[in-house]
């Protein structure tokens, strides 16, 4: 069945450092692919998507681009703000419209 | 609409009482799913609707829970002789086809 494995965190980065987040994914069909941000004491929030190959989603700094080839969608930005601290999940929603998250990933940016 | 609301945000009970939980979707919004996340965990599906109909439940639904879309509008799941293991987030979240779903802030169930 489809599922996503996302790097495993806890992530602790100084700001304005240099963020990845890996996310790989195993799927049949043609599955668009998500990020997802949850900021302490609220739900999920879509951060960004994408719904083909080769697409970038992109918002708020951060960028992933659809690789079918690695089955990866990696999460980056190049410069982290403390106001960044949270927890990130990876989804893949597949052809039956059902929707699969990673772990998540969380990330602690210090001043 | 302010997209979707939970209802409500904390929930404490005892063992053995049963718990309802609402969820309002945006309302152009004709897909509504529930999910569970525990700490430390991404959510895990619970069941979807498609307008008031009960499309899929997944195998963690057991037969103590239920959920009602009724009018293809609000949704609540219950939860019956809660166990200390149903302790978790319940999110709820809505769509409109495949575009990206939008979550609801959760309701968070404490069972002692």
């Amino acid at each position: 069945g489809n599922s996503v494995t996302q790097m495993e965190g806890p992530v602790t980065l100084s700001e304005e450092a240099f963020l990845t987040i890996n996310c790989t994914y195993t799927a049949t069909g043609y599955p668009s692919l998500f990020w997802y941000v949850q900021y302490p004491g609220e739900g999920l929030q879509l951060l960004l998507k994408a719904t083909k190959a080769d697409d970038k989603g992109s918002n708020k700094g951060f960028e992933a681009t659809y690789r079918k080839e690695t089955t990866s969608f990696h999460l980056e930005k190049g410069s982290v703000q403390v106001s960044d601290s949270a927890v990130y999940f990876c989804a893949l929603m597949g052809n039956n419209n059902d929707m699969r998250f990673g772990a998540g990933t969380r990330l602690t940016v210090k001043p | 609409d302010t997209g979707v609301s939970q209802d409500p945000r904390h929930k404490i009970t005892k063992r053995g009482q049963n718990v309802t939980f609402r969820c309002d979707p945006i309302s152009e919004h004709n897909r509504l799913y529930w999910y569970r996340q525990t700490l430390g965990q991404g959510p895990e599906f619970l069941t979807y609707f498609q307008n008031e109909a009960q499309l899929e439940k997944s195998r963690l639904l057991s037969d103590r829970f239920s959920a009602e879309r009724p009018k293809g509008s609000f949704s609540t799941l219950e939860i019956q002789r809660t166990e200390q293991g149903d302790s978790a987030m319940y999110l709820c979240a809505s769509s409109e086809a495949f575009s990206g779903w939008i979550f609801g802030p959760g309701t968070r169930l404490t069972v002692t």
